[in-house]
């Protein structure tokens, strides 16, 4: 069964502490893996698409990365406005239908 | 802004009312979805149309009915809901339906049965 889990369920960091976010997937046939950040009561805002394994792909703080069974978003000196709930999700089969992990919420403490 | 636009932000409505929510896209897409985001739970995907047809259900219940005119636009039309229907509805857009494109989301219509 296609799954998509992200560990852990929140983080909390000061400012400028350095962590990593967890991704695990199982799917058959990665077509794509999409990072996501979700402000509370709002969309999520795209942030990352990564389709190969090695691939890596950076915005600011952010830096995604991708594996066979899983995808890491490290957060580099983190600052308050970086809390939010970050989401992965991949895409099942060719139906456009994104499988979503449960998210991480994360907080930076000034 | 997304290029993604949902109205109502809010909705608040009785159980017998009838109401509908609108989104709109500006991006030159062809696909548009409906997501259902419920507290404590992962985005669950309702409606999948591509060049306005409809090509995924995802077993939504039928007091949810979808209609897309065209490919710029979607509705979800509400009718006799119940209070666990109370969530975050979120439209997206795609360039394409085939899952290999990122989706961007509109800010979502937060939705409250009574």
């Amino acid at each position: 069964e296609d799954q998509v889990t992200q560990s852990p369920e929140a983080l909390r960091l000061q400012e400028g502490e350095s962590s990593s976010l967890n991704c695990s997937y199982t799917v058959s046939g990665l077509r794509g893996l999409f990072w996501y950040r979700q402000d509370p009561g709002k969309g999520p805002e795209f942030l990352f698409t990564l389709y190969s394994a090695g691939e890596e792909k950076e915005k600011e703080r952010l830096k995604a990365t991708l594996t066979k069974k899983e995808s890491f978003l490290h957060i580099t000196a983190p600052k308050p406005e970086d809390s939010a709930t970050y989401l992965c999700a991949v895409p099942r089969g060719n139906t456009g239908k994104l499988i979503f992990g449960q998210g991480t919420t994360l907080q930076v403490k000034p | 802004e997304t290029g993604v636009t949902q109205t109502p932000r809010h909705l608040v409505m009785g159980m017998t009312n009838k109401k509908s929510l609108k989104c709109e896209q500006h991006l030159g897409h062809n696909a548009m979805y409906w997501y259902k985001q419920s507290a404590k739970k992962p985005l669950e995907l309702m409606f999948v149309y591509n060049f306005k047809e409809q090509t995924e259900n995802n077993s939504v219940p039928s007091r949810f009915s979808p209609e897309c005119p065209n490919s710029s636009h979607l509705f979800l039309h509400l009718h006799t809901l119940q209070p666990e229907d109370s969530a975050l509805y979120l439209c997206a857009s795609s360039l394409g339906s085939g899952g290999n494109t990122e989706a961007f989301f509109g800010q979502g219509t937060r939705l409250t049965v009574v």
